[in-house]
């Protein structure tokens, strides 16, 4: 069983054009987050969502949208993608948010590829 | 603010030797932290984790890790490298009183035969 299920695994797109990753966790975690990875591997926090509601929003351009349904579900979408998107987003989610010990679970990322 | 520095960008060791990993911290205050190890095309998992209970933590796959207040330091250690430990690892702060992770640039361990 797939703790946290992202997809599609991989994204090859073309500047310009809105697009959409999934994610999923059955963990009955409260908190999922979105990481995005560079070339160079560097990781950074993009969202949080507690619950359906977002905690943190690490100044991402507004091109980015998260979208929340209900607590097992966090879904990224994308408008007028351009050559910098490219990168590796990974879901995560924890058991309780604003709680610092709390190991985060993640995905095994999608991979975006701009044309 | 929380950050970690991960001293080594690239560790190669020969299989059965020791894996010394090295991570250094800033906090303002008692912080967690952690490790995880990416495999290639993989997400990341957790290889322990450091809340200021025993210092020397016990993580999966024969890992573990010293908390030094005094040197800052969070290193990770494993006696014995094996082929599968070959990988990137992350050293990792949390951003005390939320849930926000900061991670160090990564080092990439390579096993060789």
């Amino acid at each position: 069983d797939t703790a946290v299920s992202q997809t599609p695994k991989y994204l090859v797109t073309q500047m310009g054009n809105d697009k959409s990753i999934k994610c999923e966790q059955n963990l009955g975690h409260d908190t999922m987050y979105w990481y995005k990875q560079d070339s160079k591997k560097f990781l950074k926090i993009m969202f949080s969502y507690n619950n359906k509601e977002l905690i943190i929003n690490e100044t991402v351009p507004n091109r980015f949208s998260p979208k929340s349904p209900d607590k097992a579900h966090l879904n990224l979408h994308i408008n007028s993608l351009e050559l910098g998107d490219s990168a590796v987003y990974f879901c995560a989610s924890s058991q309780e948010g604003g709680i610092s010990n709390q190991p985060q679970h993640f995905g095994d990322g999608t991979r975006l590829s701009i044309l | 603010a929380q950050s970690v520095t991960q001293l080594d960008s690239h560790v190669s060791v020969s299989e059965g030797t020791p894996v010394l990993l090295r991570c250094n911290y800033s906090s303002s205050y008692s912080p967690s932290l952690f490790w995880y190890v990416q495999h290639p095309n993989k997400g990341l998992q957790l290889l322990l984790k450091y809340t200021s209970a025993a210092t020397l933590v016990k993580g999966i796959n024969g890992f573990e890790a010293e908390f030094k207040k005094s040197e800052t330091s969070f290193h990770l250690t494993k006696p014995s490298a094996h082929m599968s430990d070959a990988a990137e690892y992350f050293c990792v702060v949390s951003d005390g009183g939320t849930d926000k992770l900061i991670f160090g640039t990564g080092t990439r361990l390579q096993v060789f035969p």
